[in-house]
């Protein structure tokens, strides 16, 4: 059964703690993508990695940091730096041909953090 | 510039009619623009997209409608049924760094009412 899981579903936190989001994709995609979905705001582009060992902020990355030692895991710390990290966390992950061909961005089914 | 402009915010559609959903960008690079949709508690998954060599897309009761010198996109929802019901992003994206980055729209969450 292929496709991106994505753990834990709820996590709740204390403030000033740090807390890592798993993302694991079985699809043999090169590129993964973090975002960050707030009511009414869309999803927004935190960290994209378009190959192991190399990845790029996105639009939001302050507070976050993330790690791509392998070529289907892509995990996201949530600093104690992020000011406002209650949201719902999706992981996604495309082909990566690489050649600006639009692949289709796969989604897993969120991580919804409460900072407490 | 890199911004997507979606609306409404929220739609309620009784079963049967037809449900639009609007979108306007500025970025005249884009050149990819898909359609998302997301029942509450998951992920967006790819409903349909469009190129911008073509005006109209259709799949099913889904229709992309794209107005290249309006700069303006729009999903419709032919024969909505309450299984429609969920939220529906627009993205668009260009060809930079060979990258696949999506800028998505804030959303619009549909209702469709038997």
């Amino acid at each position: 059964d292929g496709g991106i899981t994505q753990s834990p579903k709820y996590l709740f936190r204390k403030e000033g703690q740090n807390v890592t989001l798993s993302c694991e994709q079985n699809l043999n995609h090169d590129a993964m993508y973090w975002y960050r979905q707030d009511p009414g705001q869309g999803l927004r582009l935190i960290y994209y990695s378009q190959i192991v060992n190399d990845f790029q902020k996105g639009d939001i990355a302050e507070g976050y940091s993330v790690s791509r030692e392998k070529k289907e895991s892509f995990p996201l710390t949530v600093t104690s730096a992020q000011k406002n990290p209650t949201a719902f966390y999706l992981c996604a992950s495309s082909i990566g041909s690489g050649l600006g061909l639009n692949d289709e961005q796969f989604f897993g089914p969120g991580t919804r953090l409460t900072v407490l | 510039q890199q911004q997507v402009k979606q609306s409404p915010q929220s739609l309620i559609v009784q079963k049967g009619g037809i449900s639009i959903i609007n979108c306007a960008y500025e970025n005249t690079a884009f050149d990819y623009f898909p359609w998302y949709q997301q029942f509450p508690g998951k992920g967006p998954a790819l409903l349909i997209a469009i190129r911008p060599d073509v005006s109209e897309k259709k799949e099913g009761r889904f229709t992309i409608s794209f107005n290249k010198s309006a700069k303006q996109f729009s999903l419709h929802i032919m024969d909505s049924q309450p299984g429609d019901s969920a939220t529906y992003f627009c993205a668009a994206s260009w060809p930079i760094h060979n990258t696949d980055k999506l800028i998505f729209g804030t959303g619009t969450r549909l209702q469709v009412f038997p």
